[in-house]
C-alpha cells in the first residue's frame, strides 16, 4: 500500500496548455512538498504547502488537508518544464517523508 | 546551483564493500536529510539529523549509518553492499528542522555496486 498516490503517472502535452497533477496521501501530514526532477537528476524543491495555495510564476500548488489531497498546477506550460514532479508528504507522527513515484511530465513544442 | 555540496558524483564498488558518502550542506543550513533514489522504489527517506543530533528515522537499513559533524557536515556510511543498494543517494539541507522548511538538494551521488 503506498501513503502516497500521484496521478498521472505520465503527462504529454501541448506548449500552451494548462496541466494539473494530482496527489493523494492516506496519512496525517504536517507538510507536503512538491519536488521538480530534470532529466539530468537534479531535484529541486518547488512548494512546501501546510494549507491552502500557493503560486510562483507559471505555478500553483494546492492542498486540501480534509479530502489528503493537493494538486499541482502549471499554466502556459512550455518545453523547460519536461521534468518528473513528485508529491512528498511529511507523516506527523515520527516525522518521517513518504513519496509518490512521480508523474512524468513532457511538453512538446 | 543549491549551495549543497555531495561527493564522490559516482562511486563503483563490489558487492560486500563498504563506502562514505558525503554531504556539506548550505551555508547556514542546521538541518540534513539523507535520500535514496532506485528505479524500483523510488524515492525512499533514510534519515534526518539537525544540529549534530537525529531527528527522524525513515527506512535506513541496519548496514546503513549516518552522522552529522560539528562543522554540520554529514556523512553516510553504507556497508555490507549488495546489488541492490545501487541507487542514487541524495542530500538535502534546510535551515532549521521543521517540516515547513524548504530543503534544498544536493547533486546525489550515484552508487553502483557490481
Amino acid at each position: 500500500k503506498n501513503e502516497v498516490e500521484q496521478s498521472p503517472q505520465n503527462l504529454t502535452a501541448q506548449e500552451g496548455e494548462f496541466i494539473t497533477i494530482n496527489c493523494s496521501y492516506s496519512v496525517g501530514i504536517s507538510a507536503l512538498h512538491w519536488l521538480q526532477q530534470h532529466p539530468g537528476g537534479g531535484i529541486v524543491s518547488l512548494f512546501m504547502l501546510s494549507s491552502g495555495k500557493k503560486k510562483h510564476g507559471r505555478l500553483i500548488a494546492t492542498i486540501n488537508i480534509q479530502e489528503k489531497h493537493s494538486s499541482l498546477h502549471i499554466t502556459a506550460s512550455h518545453p523547460r518544464d519536461s521534468a518528473v514532479y513528485i508529491c512528498a508528504v511529511r507523516w506527523t507522527f515520527g516525522n518521517q517523508f513518504y513519496f509518490g513515484t512521480g508523474t512524468s511530465l513532457t511538453v512538446i513544442p | 546551483d543549491s549551495g549543497v555540496t555531495q561527493t564522490p558524483k559516482h562511486l563503483i564498488t563490489a558487492t560486500g564493500q563498504r563506502v562514505t558518502l558525503r554531504c556539506s550542506p548550505r551555508s547556514g543550513d542546521l538541518s540534513v536529510y539523507w535520500y535514496q533514489q532506485s528505479l524500483d522504489q523510488g524515492l525512499q527517506f533514510l534519515i534526518q539529523y539537525y544540529n549534530g543530533e537525529e531527528r527522524a528515522k525513515g527506512n535506513i537499513l541496519e548496514r546503513f549509518s549516518a552522522q552529522q559533524f560539528p562543522d554540520l557536515h554529514s556523512e553516510l556510511n553504507l556497508s555490507s553492499l549488495e546489488l541492490g543498494d545501487s541507487a542514487l543517494y541524495f542530500c538535502a539541507s534546510s535551515t532549521v528542522a521543521g517540516p515547513t522548511d524548504t530543503q534544498y538538494f544536493g547533486p546525489g551521488t550515484r552508487l553502483t555496486v557490481l
